[in-house]
Protein backbone atom coordinates (compact mmCIF):
# COMPACT_ATOMS: atom_id res chain seq x y z
CA UNK A 1 0.00 0.00 0.00
CA UNK A 2 1.74 2.91 -1.19
CA UNK A 3 1.00 6.52 0.48
CA UNK A 4 2.59 9.32 -1.36
CA UNK A 5 3.24 7.98 -4.96
CA UNK A 6 4.77 9.35 -8.12
CA UNK A 7 5.46 8.80 -11.53
CA UNK A 8 7.73 8.69 -13.27
CA UNK A 9 10.67 7.63 -11.14
CA UNK A 10 13.00 8.96 -14.04
CA UNK A 11 12.85 11.27 -16.53
CA UNK A 12 14.93 12.51 -19.30
CA UNK A 13 14.41 15.30 -21.50
CA UNK A 14 15.92 17.72 -23.61
CA UNK A 15 15.90 21.62 -23.07
CA UNK A 16 12.79 23.56 -24.17
CA UNK A 17 10.72 20.52 -23.55
CA UNK A 18 7.42 20.63 -21.19
CA UNK A 19 6.99 17.57 -18.29
CA UNK A 20 4.63 16.55 -15.58
CA UNK A 21 5.32 14.61 -12.83
CA UNK A 22 2.25 13.86 -10.69
CA UNK A 23 1.82 12.96 -7.15
CA UNK A 24 -1.50 10.81 -5.55
CA UNK A 25 -1.32 10.67 -1.62
CA UNK A 26 -3.93 7.96 -0.01
CA UNK A 27 -2.87 9.18 3.42
CA UNK A 28 -6.13 11.21 3.75
CA UNK A 29 -4.14 14.31 4.13
CA UNK A 30 -4.98 18.06 3.63
CA UNK A 31 -1.77 19.48 2.90
CA UNK A 32 0.65 18.58 0.01
CA UNK A 33 4.09 19.79 -1.21
CA UNK A 34 6.66 19.79 -3.62
CA UNK A 35 10.35 19.92 -2.67
CA UNK A 36 13.48 19.95 -5.05
CA UNK A 37 16.78 18.45 -3.91
CA UNK A 38 20.10 19.25 -5.70
CA UNK A 39 23.07 17.67 -6.44
CA UNK A 40 24.03 18.58 -2.80
CA UNK A 41 21.45 16.78 -1.30
CA UNK A 42 19.93 20.01 0.00
CA UNK A 43 16.22 20.13 0.08
CA UNK A 44 14.07 23.20 -0.60
CA UNK A 45 10.14 23.78 -0.89
CA UNK A 46 8.84 24.75 -3.71
CA UNK A 47 5.16 24.98 -3.20
CA UNK A 48 2.11 23.67 -1.05
CA UNK A 49 -1.15 23.08 -0.97
CA UNK A 50 -3.81 22.75 1.40
CA UNK A 51 -7.38 21.95 0.29
CA UNK A 52 -6.50 22.38 -3.61
CA UNK A 53 -5.47 25.62 -2.20
CA UNK A 54 -2.17 27.13 -2.81
CA UNK A 55 -0.74 28.07 0.75
CA UNK A 56 3.23 28.10 -0.47
CA UNK A 57 4.83 29.86 -3.22
CA UNK A 58 8.76 29.76 -2.96
CA UNK A 59 10.40 32.00 -5.42
CA UNK A 60 10.73 28.91 -8.05
CA UNK A 61 10.61 30.55 -11.85
CA UNK A 62 7.20 30.96 -13.22
CA UNK A 63 7.67 27.69 -15.79
CA UNK A 64 6.75 25.82 -12.93
CA UNK A 65 3.56 25.64 -12.44
CA UNK A 66 1.77 23.27 -9.99
CA UNK A 67 -2.00 22.30 -9.88
CA UNK A 68 -4.35 20.22 -7.61
CA UNK A 69 -7.37 18.50 -9.10
CA UNK A 70 -8.21 17.32 -5.87
CA UNK A 71 -6.57 16.86 -2.11
CA UNK A 72 -5.06 13.22 -2.61
CA UNK A 73 -3.29 14.66 -5.84
CA UNK A 74 -0.80 17.28 -6.67
CA UNK A 75 0.73 17.68 -10.05
CA UNK A 76 3.55 19.29 -11.21
CA UNK A 77 4.18 20.82 -14.56
CA UNK A 78 7.42 22.20 -15.99
CA UNK A 79 7.74 24.20 -19.03
CA UNK A 80 10.85 25.08 -21.42
CA UNK A 81 12.97 22.58 -19.30
CA UNK A 82 17.14 23.95 -18.51
CA UNK A 83 20.01 22.12 -17.77
CA UNK A 84 19.32 23.86 -14.00
CA UNK A 85 16.00 22.10 -13.76
CA UNK A 86 18.00 18.86 -13.10
CA UNK A 87 17.21 17.32 -9.54
CA UNK A 88 15.19 14.99 -7.76
CA UNK A 89 11.75 16.17 -7.30
CA UNK A 90 10.08 14.84 -3.86
CA UNK A 91 5.82 15.07 -3.18
CA UNK A 92 5.00 15.20 0.06
CA UNK A 93 1.89 15.04 1.81
CA UNK A 94 1.34 16.10 6.18
CA UNK A 95 -0.88 16.26 8.40
CA UNK A 96 -1.17 17.75 11.83
CA UNK A 97 -0.15 16.13 15.51
CA UNK A 98 -2.91 16.95 17.30
CA UNK A 99 -5.55 19.64 16.16
CA UNK A 100 -3.20 22.49 15.35
CA UNK A 101 0.49 20.30 14.52
CA UNK A 102 3.15 20.55 14.16
CA UNK A 103 3.07 18.97 10.59
CA UNK A 104 4.65 15.53 10.25
CA UNK A 105 5.55 15.00 6.31
CA UNK A 106 5.38 11.87 4.40
CA UNK A 107 7.67 11.81 1.19
CA UNK A 108 6.87 9.97 -1.85
CA UNK A 109 10.07 8.36 -3.91
CA UNK A 110 10.96 10.61 -6.16
CA UNK A 111 11.23 11.96 -9.26
CA UNK A 112 14.76 12.26 -10.91
CA UNK A 113 14.82 14.99 -13.79
CA UNK A 114 17.52 14.90 -15.92
CA UNK A 115 18.01 17.74 -18.33
CA UNK A 116 20.15 17.70 -21.41
CA UNK B 1 16.46 33.60 6.08
CA UNK B 2 16.17 30.88 8.31
CA UNK B 3 19.24 28.44 8.41
CA UNK B 4 19.91 24.80 9.84
CA UNK B 5 23.33 23.94 9.96
CA UNK B 6 24.21 19.96 10.73
CA UNK B 7 27.30 18.73 11.50
CA UNK B 8 29.25 16.78 10.59
CA UNK B 9 28.64 16.61 7.05
CA UNK B 10 30.19 13.61 6.32
CA UNK B 11 30.90 10.25 9.16
CA UNK B 12 32.12 7.61 9.01
CA UNK B 13 32.69 4.94 11.89
CA UNK B 14 32.58 1.76 13.12
CA UNK B 15 30.31 -1.11 13.59
CA UNK B 16 29.39 -0.46 17.55
CA UNK B 17 30.51 2.81 17.91
CA UNK B 18 28.67 5.43 19.29
CA UNK B 19 27.89 9.05 17.28
CA UNK B 20 26.11 12.62 17.51
CA UNK B 21 24.96 14.56 14.71
CA UNK B 22 24.33 18.02 15.80
CA UNK B 23 21.91 20.21 14.12
CA UNK B 24 21.80 24.45 15.05
CA UNK B 25 20.42 27.96 13.94
CA UNK B 26 20.22 31.20 15.23
CA UNK B 27 16.37 31.18 14.49
CA UNK B 28 13.87 29.71 17.17
CA UNK B 29 11.65 26.58 16.04
CA UNK B 30 8.07 25.53 17.11
CA UNK B 31 9.50 22.26 16.29
CA UNK B 32 11.98 20.07 14.87
CA UNK B 33 11.93 16.98 12.69
CA UNK B 34 14.78 14.77 11.99
CA UNK B 35 14.22 12.21 8.57
CA UNK B 36 16.60 9.25 7.41
CA UNK B 37 17.06 9.12 3.35
CA UNK B 38 18.06 5.81 2.28
CA UNK B 39 19.98 6.20 -1.91
CA UNK B 40 16.91 6.70 -4.27
CA UNK B 41 13.74 7.43 -1.77
CA UNK B 42 12.75 9.85 0.14
CA UNK B 43 13.29 10.98 3.84
CA UNK B 44 11.26 9.42 6.09
CA UNK B 45 10.48 10.75 9.17
CA UNK B 46 12.08 9.27 12.49
CA UNK B 47 11.21 12.22 15.26
CA UNK B 48 9.46 15.50 16.32
CA UNK B 49 10.48 17.60 19.55
CA UNK B 50 7.89 20.71 20.44
CA UNK B 51 9.37 21.35 24.10
CA UNK B 52 12.32 23.07 24.61
CA UNK B 53 15.20 20.23 26.24
CA UNK B 54 12.80 17.79 24.80
CA UNK B 55 14.48 14.22 24.99
CA UNK B 56 13.22 11.15 22.91
CA UNK B 57 14.12 7.97 22.42
CA UNK B 58 13.99 5.47 19.83
CA UNK B 59 15.53 2.27 19.92
CA UNK B 60 19.24 3.48 19.95
CA UNK B 61 18.66 6.80 18.75
CA UNK B 62 18.41 9.90 21.07
CA UNK B 63 16.85 12.52 19.78
CA UNK B 64 17.09 16.12 22.09
CA UNK B 65 15.57 19.66 21.32
CA UNK B 66 18.02 22.36 23.07
CA UNK B 67 16.52 24.26 25.48
CA UNK B 68 16.12 27.60 23.45
CA UNK B 69 14.46 25.59 20.55
CA UNK B 70 17.29 26.62 18.29
CA UNK B 71 19.24 23.62 17.82
CA UNK B 72 19.11 19.69 18.30
CA UNK B 73 21.01 16.85 18.32
CA UNK B 74 20.99 12.72 17.09
CA UNK B 75 22.89 10.34 19.09
CA UNK B 76 23.01 6.88 18.28
CA UNK B 77 24.56 4.05 20.31
CA UNK B 78 26.18 0.63 18.79
CA UNK B 79 26.00 2.11 15.78
CA UNK B 80 24.86 -0.63 12.93
CA UNK B 81 24.84 -0.65 9.30
CA UNK B 82 21.78 -0.62 8.78
CA UNK B 83 21.68 3.31 10.31
CA UNK B 84 23.96 4.36 7.21
CA UNK B 85 22.00 6.98 5.36
CA UNK B 86 21.92 10.96 5.07
CA UNK B 87 19.95 12.15 8.52
CA UNK B 88 18.31 15.59 7.59
CA UNK B 89 16.79 18.07 10.65
CA UNK B 90 14.12 20.17 9.80
CA UNK B 91 12.60 23.01 11.88
CA UNK B 92 9.07 24.72 11.85
CA UNK B 93 8.92 28.52 12.39
CA UNK B 94 5.05 27.83 13.26
CA UNK B 95 2.65 25.15 13.69
CA UNK B 96 0.15 26.10 10.83
CA UNK B 97 0.71 24.36 7.58
CA UNK B 98 1.60 26.79 6.04
CA UNK B 99 4.32 26.98 7.99
CA UNK B 100 7.38 26.54 5.62
CA UNK B 101 9.47 23.76 7.16
CA UNK B 102 13.67 24.50 6.40
CA UNK B 103 15.25 21.52 5.95
CA UNK B 104 19.15 21.54 7.50
CA UNK B 105 22.63 20.40 5.23
CA UNK B 106 22.24 16.88 5.92
CA UNK B 107 24.61 14.03 7.61
CA UNK B 108 25.66 11.52 5.29
CA UNK B 109 26.63 8.55 7.72
CA UNK B 110 28.33 5.58 7.12
CA UNK B 111 28.45 2.25 9.51
CA UNK B 112 31.27 -0.22 8.25
CA UNK B 113 30.69 -3.36 9.27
Amino acid sequence: DTAVSQTPKYLVTQMGNDKSIKCEQNLGHDTMYWYKQDSKKFLKIMFSYNNKELIINETVPNRFSPKSPDKAHLNLHINSLELGDSAVYFCASSTPIGDTGPYEQYFGPGTRLTVT
Amino acid sequence: TQLLEQSPQFLSIQEGENLTVYCNSSSVFSSLQWYRQEPGEGPVLLVTVVTGGEVKKLKRLTFQFGDARKDSSLHITAAQPGDTGLYLCAGAPGYSSASKIIFGSGTRLSIRP
